[in-house]
């Protein structure tokens, strides 16, 4: 059965860089039939995509976090990660990570498998 | 502010139905047809319930269907239970490859 674990910093200083890990166990990231994609939750609000990565790097990111968003993969370790820089008070959130499908060589946007997220939050 | 917008709440008895719509624009919901509803208990993963607008996957109840008119996707939950009782969100792609959710649904089963 596979499973998604994040872990990182639970407290992040305004103006820094988040950084996010994210382990896939039980299957292979290096998978072609999966995107792996994050996900964050502000307390009391909607969830918004931050951005997704298939094993040989490629990526999409929402276009309103674009500038401050890196997704990596280390297939070594069969982890991803998210770097998040210059961090606000509005990036307080519950930070998911997430399985997405490939079908017929097309990203499905759809995430079939979530982690049960990490919550991050910025202050002084 | 959500790109994609649901009602705050919903309720329904036991063995009832109830939908939740979800309304966003030509640009997303109404473009395509990967509209996504996921289900989310606090403290747990979410889970999808529905994919590419009305398609279930293995394990998901029949009793939960999703629809598309328009703008507006629904999601229907028939036969109500109580372990339905859970947050719900909507998710659509939209243009330029990104993807976008709405603000989510409390489903309370009274």
């Amino acid at each position: 059965q596979l499973q998604l674990q994040e872990s990182g910093p639970g407290l992040v200083r305004p103006s820094e860089t988040l950084s996010l890990t994210c382990t896939v166990s039980g299957g292979a990231i290096s998978s072609s039939s999966y995107y792996w994609g994050w996900i964050r939750q502000p307390p009391g609000k909607g969830l918004e995509w931050i951005g997704s990565i298939y094993y040989s790097g490629s990526t999409y990111y929402n276009p309103s976090l674009k500038s401050r968003v890196t997704i990596s993969v280390d297939m070594s370790k069969n982890q991803f990660s998210l770097k998040l820089s210059y961090i606000a008070a509005a990036d307080t959130a519950l930070y998911h990570c997430a399985r997405q499908p490939v079908v017929r060589n097309f990203l499905n946007w759809h995430f079939d498998l979530w982690g049960r997220g990490t919550l991050v939050t910025v202050s002084s | 502010q959500s790109a994609l917008t649901q009602p705050p709440s919903a309720s329904g008895s036991p063995g009832q139905s109830v939908t939740i719509s979800c309304t966003g624009t030509s640009s997303d919901v109404g473009g395509y047809n990967y509209v996504s509803w996921y289900q989310h208990h606090p403290g747990k993963a979410p889970k999808v319930m529905i994919y590419e607008v009305s398609k279930r996957p293995s394990g998901v109840p029949d009793r939960f269907s999703g629809s598309k008119s328009g703008n507006t996707a629904s999601l229907t939950v028939s036969g109500l239970q109580a372990e339905d009782e859970a947050d719900y969100y909507c998710s659509s792609y939209a243009d330029s490859n990104n993807l976008v959710f709405g603000g989510g649904t409390k489903l309370t089963v009274l």
